[in-house]
């Protein structure tokens, strides 16, 4: 098993750019969600699935959109970034009760 | 959502046990206590959950009063190796949504 698994590693975007955060899971878990990491800060909760075609929102979910259309994949879609999301990326997968957490996304909006 | 308080840091020396206390005052009938383990440039790793008395597993043991109100992380024996941040969660698994509270950073000292 892969487990979870997050692309790019690495990301710069410009102001008003869009783009994708891709996650995986190859373990069958119907709950997914992403987290955001500041630095010098906890996780904090943007959104989260339940399982395939149902998302719902988390603490911070202005700005994130996200669909769940498989069991395997949640990515996340940054509409027009701004530096305010400069930050890292966590997404995670669970059957229920423990996360896994994936190795995360570190993206820069300049 | 139960938010939950820790303390933001704490020292200690090879070969002690470790004890780290967690408040959530408003912990809800469903909710679950989860402990998970960070180090930095990862995503957080599981470490305990339970839901009250006491759970143990191989590197951890969970107190949880009888009111729920506080619980407690004991990691016996520590080494540098558990140098690392401690996030204490409260939530419903049957909701998935939980949400990360600052964390305790655990400095180990030889």
């Amino acid at each position: 098993n892969a487990g979870v698994t997050q692309t790019p590693k690495f990301q710069v975007l410009k102001t008003g750019q869009s783009m994708t955060l891709q996650c995986a899971q190859d373990m069958n878990h119907e709950y997914m969600s992403w987290y955001r990491q500041d630095p010098g800060m906890g996780l904090r909760l943007i959104h989260y699935s339940v399982g395939a075609g149902i998302t719902d929102q988390g603490e911070v979910p202005n700005g994130y959109n996200v669909s769940r259309s498989t069991t395997e994949d949640f990515p996340l879609r940054l509409l027009s970034a701004a530096p305010s999301q400069t930050s890292v990326y966590f997404c995670a997968s669970s059957p229920g009760d423990e996360q896994f957490f994936g190795p995360g996304t570190r993206l820069t909006v300049l | 959502l139960a938010k939950t308080t820790q303390p933001i840091s704490m020292d200690s020396y090879e070969g002690q046990e470790v004890n780290i206390t967690c408040s959530h005052n408003n912990i809800a009938t469903n909710d679950y206590i989860t402990w998970y383990q960070q180090f930095p440039s990862q995503g957080p790793r599981f470490i305990i959950q339970g839901y009250k008395t006491k759970v143990t597993n191989e590197v951890a043991s969970l107190f949880i009063p009888a009111d729920r109100k506080s619980s407690t992380l004991s990691l016996p024996r520590v080494s540098l190796s558990d140098t690392a941040v401690y996030y204490c969660l409260v939530g419903d698994p049957g909701t998935y949504k939980y949400i990360f509270g600052t964390g305790t950073r655990l400095k180990v000292l030889a």
